[in-house]
């Protein structure tokens, strides 16, 4: 079984211009989450998407935005970049929308912003 | 913001030897979880412990909760150079189960 797949690996970009991400989820999983994690910290939430709604937001601009499509996949777009937008971005999928059994995570895309 | 802390930042071990990290969080929550990661790629799910729950094993992996400190630990017994990561906890909280909140992480190394 493919696991969580997350599009693409590494990607760098120029401060204003936008970007989009892409993560396909577990077969039969709902629920897809968008983290930032900054070089040396934790991950942080960004959104948390389950049958196609979002259910929760973290503390980042509107800059930030996200959907999930028919299929469960999702995307994050990042609008007007910023130099410290730069960090990995994980999504994760689990088959309920309350984190009470475990995350499975993507490997991650790294954005660079120069 | 992170959640909690853990303690130590960075720990390095020999091969062999058991690793324990602690992590510290902030509010009631309904479950604790352990998370690896490998040099800043995905992370991997260790080990989930509720907040009714003292005590959890899997294999190698051993995790304790004290709700009323706030706090849990992770040993990893007998450990080995593939363990050396990073390690995080993350937090389910009560009143807001859509996320979880990750501490700041502890680095192990185990050396050969």
């Amino acid at each position: 079984d493919a696991g969580v797949t997350q599009s693409p690996t590494h990607l760098i970009k120029t401060r204003g211009q936008h970007v989009t991400l892409r993560c396909s989820p577990i077969s039969g999983h709902k629920s897809v989450s968008w983290y930032q994690q900054v070089l040396g910290q934790g991950p942080q939430f960004i959104f948390q998407y389950y049958e196609k709604e979002e259910r929760g937001r973290g503390n980042f601009p509107d800059r930030f935005s996200a959907r999930q499509f028919p299929n469960y996949s999702s995307e994050l777009n990042v609008n007007a970049l910023l130099l410290g937008d730069s960090a990995l971005y994980l999504c994760a999928s689990s088959p309920q929308k309350q984190a009470s059994y475990g995350y499975t995570f993507g490997s991650g895309t790294r954005l660079t912003v120069v | 913001s992170q959640q909690g802390e853990e303690d130590p930042q960075a720990l390095s071990i020999q091969e062999g030897e058991n690793a324990t990290m602690n992590c510290s969080y902030k509010t009631s929550i309904n479950n604790l979880q352990w998370y690896r990661q490998n040099s800043g790629r995905g992370l991997v799910h260790l080990i989930l412990i509720r907040s009714n729950e003292r005590e959890k094993h899997s294999g190698r992996l051993r995790v304790t909760l004290d709700t009323s400190k706030k706090s849990s630990s992770l040993l990893i017994t007998a450990s080995r150079a593939a363990d050396t990561a990073s390690y995080f906890c993350a937090t389910d909280a009560t009143g807001s189960a859509r996320q979880l909140t990750f501490g700041s992480g502890t680095q192990l190394t185990v050396l050969p």
